[in-house]
């Protein structure tokens, strides 16, 4: 699997938009998901193929994904969404995740 | 109620080896691929092996192939993950995770992990 890339951090207020970006060559090819972790926690599926929720996860947690770009959006971002996210694109063999992104919600 | 239950982590010197074991419940563990993923203390998520359901694949990131094996035991709803000629950079917390076709694939659950450190 070639490499994807997220940024390190991202900031936002609460109530606003964040948006979580990761880029791969044809990135848009491939389904992607994504994963939120809390500290001390086992990581948890937030949106899976591109922009489904696993049952349980709020509305607020929507992505996309196409060219060379998948995207996490949190709207309305409320302190609780405060946590490392990583972005997995599929692949039938090996699997990588992005570098990940703290999303810290000031 | 579903569940991964990791075992087997602990303190070890560089070159020696070590089994970690990952007990499956509340689903259907012979239809299911497992994964192990490691992280790092303060990194990220680094995927490191997969086997399939039925034990006829299996497939290793570049960092440990040839130093990890996996295996599974679908009588017992157990995989095995064996760390051989292990190195200070494999010191990490290592989780056991289910993949799931309903889910396209993705890893929708994931075990609390055990602890491997690796130091003279």
């Amino acid at each position: 699997s070639s490499e994807v890339t997220q940024p390190p951090s991202v900031s936002v207020s609460p109530g606003q938009t964040a948006t979580i970006s990761c880029s791969g060559d044809k990135l848009g090819e491939r389904y992607v998901c994504w994963y939120q972790q809390k500290p001390g926690q086992s990581p948890v599926l937030v949106i899976y193929q591109d922009n489904k929720r696993p049952s349980g996860i709020p509305e607020r947690f929507s992505g996309s994904n196409s060219g060379n770009t998948a995207t996490l959006t949190i709207s309305g971002t409320q302190p609780m969404d405060e946590a490392d996210y990583y972005c997995q694109p599929w692949d039938s063999t090996t699997r990588i995740f992005g570098g990940g992104t703290k999303l810290t919600v000031l | 109620q579903v569940q991964l239950v990791e075992a087997g982590g602990g303190v070890v010197r560089p070159g020696t080896s070590l089994r970690l074991s990952c007990a499956a419940s509340g689903f259907n563990f012979e239809t299911t691929d497992i994964h192990w993923v490691r992280q790092a203390p303060g990194k990220g998520l680094e995927w490191v092996a997969v086997i399939w359901f039925d034990g006829s694949n299996k497939y290793f990131a570049d960092t440990v192939k040839g130093r990890f094996t996996i295996s599974r035991d679908n009588s017992k709803n157990t995989v095995y993950l064996q760390l051989n000629s292990l190195r200070g950079d494999d010191t990490a917390i290592y989780y056991c995770a289910r993949e799931n076709r309903e889910f396209g694939d993705a890893i929708d659950i994931w075990g609390q992990g055990t602890v491997v450190s690796v130091s003279s």
